[in-house]
């Protein structure tokens, strides 16, 4: 079946380093690609996706290409804040009409430090 | 606009008692999941409702679990009985047409 891979956390930072955490994939098709955040308290929030390959998906500083050729979808930031501190989940679909249930990776908890 | 509501937001419970959970998704959402999510895990898919109508429970405990969407709005999720591996939280989330999911606070649920 479809199977998403995250690297292991808690990854910890210093406040303005760079950040990638990577996420590999597994599927049978072409799915869409995600990248979800789950700050302290707070529910899943979308915080970028890819839909094609070659596709880039941006918000809030951070950026994910979509990799076909290495199947993968790695979440970057050029420089990183304390209120970037969160659990980051990448997941897919598979599913052209996109209304399926998410795979997703077991989460990364990401630790900026002043 | 309000955003996918859960009730309650932590629960406790003795195993082999029973314990509901209600969602309430975003107006105008079609389509209502249920995700289990395991401590240090992602989510996982439990039951997607088109309308009322459950069209992917496959991952859906049924000897203990069940859901209902009656009117095609609010759900419930129930467990009975709840065991102690069945402490976890549980998400709602909501998608109109676009696909795009939006993710209810969870329910924390502990059993001890």
């Amino acid at each position: 079946g479809d199977s998403v891979t995250q690297m292991e956390g808690p990854v910890t930072l210093s406040e303005e380093a760079c950040l990638t955490i990577n996420c590999t994939y597994t599927a049978t098709g072409y799915p869409s690609l995600f990248w979800y955040v789950q700050y302290p308290g707070e529910g899943l929030q979308l915080l970028l996706k890819a839909t094609k390959a070659d596709d880039k998906g941006s918000n809030k500083g951070f950026e994910a290409t979509y990799r076909k050729e290495t199947t993968s979808f790695h979440l970057e930031k050029g420089s990183v804040q304390v209120s970037d501190s969160a659990v980051y989940f990448c997941a897919l679909i598979y599913s052209g009409g996109g209304a399926d249930g998410l795979t997703f990776g077991k989460g990364t908890h990401l630790i900026i430090q002043p | 606009e309000a955003g996918v509501v859960q009730s309650p937001r932590y629960k406790i419970i003795e195993k082999k008692q029973p314990v509901a959970f209600w969602c309430n998704p975003i107006s105008g959402h079609n389509t209502l999941y249920w995700y289990l999510q395991n401590l240090g895990q992602g989510p996982e898919l439990l039951i997607r409702y088109e309308n009322e109508e459950a069209v992917d429970d496959s991952q859906l405990p049924k000897d203990r679990f069940s859901a209902e969407r009656l009117k095609g709005v609010d759900s419930t999720l129930k467990i009975q009985p709840a065991e102690l591996g069945d402490s976890a939280v549980y998400l709602c989330a909501s998608s109109s047409t676009s696909g795009r999911q939006y993710f209810g606070p969870g329910t924390r649920l502990t059993v001890t």
